[in-house]
């Protein structure tokens, strides 16, 4: 067990609606990071959180926005849902930053019909 | 352009056999270089992790080796076990961007 929950595991929803993907982090971790798993594309890095500021963006789409929140837990909003972004979601977290491991979640598999 | 390529895309060994995996990136400039392992449906489990200045690092029958000036990483597993069945995932950080290559998928038969 990582530490770090993802919530829903699983996520069924039709184009063009909006869903949110939840994440706890470990205790004490302040830096949450988003990722994107689909078969096509591997593993890409969203976009990072640390102590609610947002510290790195990666290949988020204009349609998808994060935050953090004081008590740190961080939601991922997927808006305008497209076939192509049926995959898995992770979530990680770190206590900082920088060269320090990532304790990934298990993911909301997100599946678009 | 930032690639990360690993090889063999899939490889299959005997229980108890050692194996190499590879890792050749172009990312610059570096900062860190990870090695995960993801078991089918769960989260990736770090593994190592590499600055620029460490040319080994090991987690237990896992050795990572970096060589910064050819831009090259291994893994090697020592003593395979059939829990070692996974896919392992090479990824590259440069400033605040991570760049992952496709993974290699490892099956450990009996």
């Amino acid at each position: 067990d990582s530490g770090v929950t993802q919530t829903p595991k699983h996520l069924i929803t039709a184009t063009g609606q909006r869903v949110t993907l939840r994440c706890s982090p470990r205790s004490g971790d302040l830096s949450v990071y988003w990722y994107q798993q689909s078969l096509d594309q591997g593993l890409q890095f969203l976009i990072q959180y640390y102590n609610g500021e947002e510290r790195a963006k990666g290949n988020i789409l204009e349609r998808f926005s994060a935050q953090q929140f004081p008590d740190l837990h961080s939601e991922l909003n997927l808006s305008s849902l497209e076939l192509g972004d049926s995959a898995l979601y992770f979530c990680a977290s770190s206590p900082s930053g920088g060269n320090q491991p990532q304790h990934f979640g298990d993911g909301t598999r997100l599946s678009i019909l | 352009k930032n690639q990360v390529e690993q090889s063999p895309q899939s490889l299959i060994i005997l229980e108890g056999k050692n194996c190499t995996l590879q890792c050749n990136y172009t990312v610059s400039p570096f900062s860190n270089l990870r090695w995960y392992k993801q078991d089918t449906g769960r989260g990736p489990v770090s593994l190592t992790i590499m600055t620029f200045s460490e040319n080994t690092k090991s987690n237990g029958r896992y050795t990572a080796t970096l060589d910064a000036d050819t831009k090259q990483s291994s893994l090697h597993i020592t003593a395979s076990q059939l829990s070692d069945s996974a896919s392992y995932i090479c990824v590259v950080r440069t400033g605040n961007q991570f760049y992952f290559g496709t993974g290699t998928s490892l099956t450990v038969i009996p």
